[in-house]
């Protein structure tokens, strides 16, 4: 049972470099998101999918790009890495949409940092 | 707007006495849920407990309960008879009804010592 995987786990990227950290779950779950992890801060949205084909924007998405072509992945890439992305990312899923309160699920995080 | 509050950033207590986290939220919807999440040192984040706003009953979980004030928008986490185990951060989580974002409080450290 993997439930939701990140890879990697950790990197570092030079300013002005991009990357892709990936999100996969075997759960069947239509709802897939990521967050960014800062200290003082706590966890917040970037961007979110109800579905495949269908992402919309949280909180805080400047920088980043996601899709989601397939059920089980999303993807979330950093187009020019800046070190104010220095951050940790959880990417979550769920069985269906948030809004009738289904639990949301974790992957254990992606640890990256922007020299 | 939702937003969630966690005014405390950091609690010590000891092994087997009782604690509370306290969380204030705000939200213009009627229908919503409210979590507790644990992140201990390894970083994973774990559900602890959830209420759902139209439910009257507070919600419990073994050692861990809420104390839901709807009118006052407070969503406290009671944790029971302290374990080592316990030591993490805890999040305040908001979701309303018929959003798909679920808001997050900046976080408590809890330290439990021996």
């Amino acid at each position: 049972n993997a439930g939701v995987t990140q890879t990697p786990k950790f990197q570092v990227l030079k300013t002005g470099q991009s990357m892709t950290l990936q999100c996969a779950q075997d759960m069947n779950h239509e709802y897939m998101s990521w967050y960014r992890q800062d200290p003082g801060m706590g966890l917040r949205l970037i961007h979110y999918s109800v579905g495949a084909g269908i992402t919309d924007q949280g909180e805080v998405p400047n920088g980043y790009n996601v899709s989601r072509s397939t059920t089980e992945d999303f993807p979330l890439r950093l187009l020019s890495a800046a070190p104010s992305q220095t951050s940790v990312y959880f990417c979550a899923s769920s069985y269906s949409g948030l809004g009738t309160g289904n639990t949301i699920y974790f992957g254990e995080g992606s640890w990256l940092t922007v020299v | 707007a939702q937003t969630v509050t966690q005014s405390q950033p950091e609690m010590s207590v000891q092994e087997a006495e009782t604690v509370t986290l306290s969380c204030t939220y705000d939200t213009s919807e009627s229908n919503y849920y409210l979590f507790w999440y644990k992140q201990p040192p390894s970083r994973q984040m774990i559900l602890v407990i959830r209420q759902e706003a139209y439910k009257q009953q507070n919600a419990t979980e073994n050692r861990f309960s809420v104390n839901f004030q709807k009118a006052a928008k407070s969503f406290s986490l009671k944790i029971s008879d302290s374990q080592l185990g316990d030591t993490a951060m805890y999040f305040c989580a908001l979701t309303q009804g018929g959003s798909e974002k679920l808001v997050f409080g900046k976080g408590m450290k809890l330290t439990v010592n021996p």
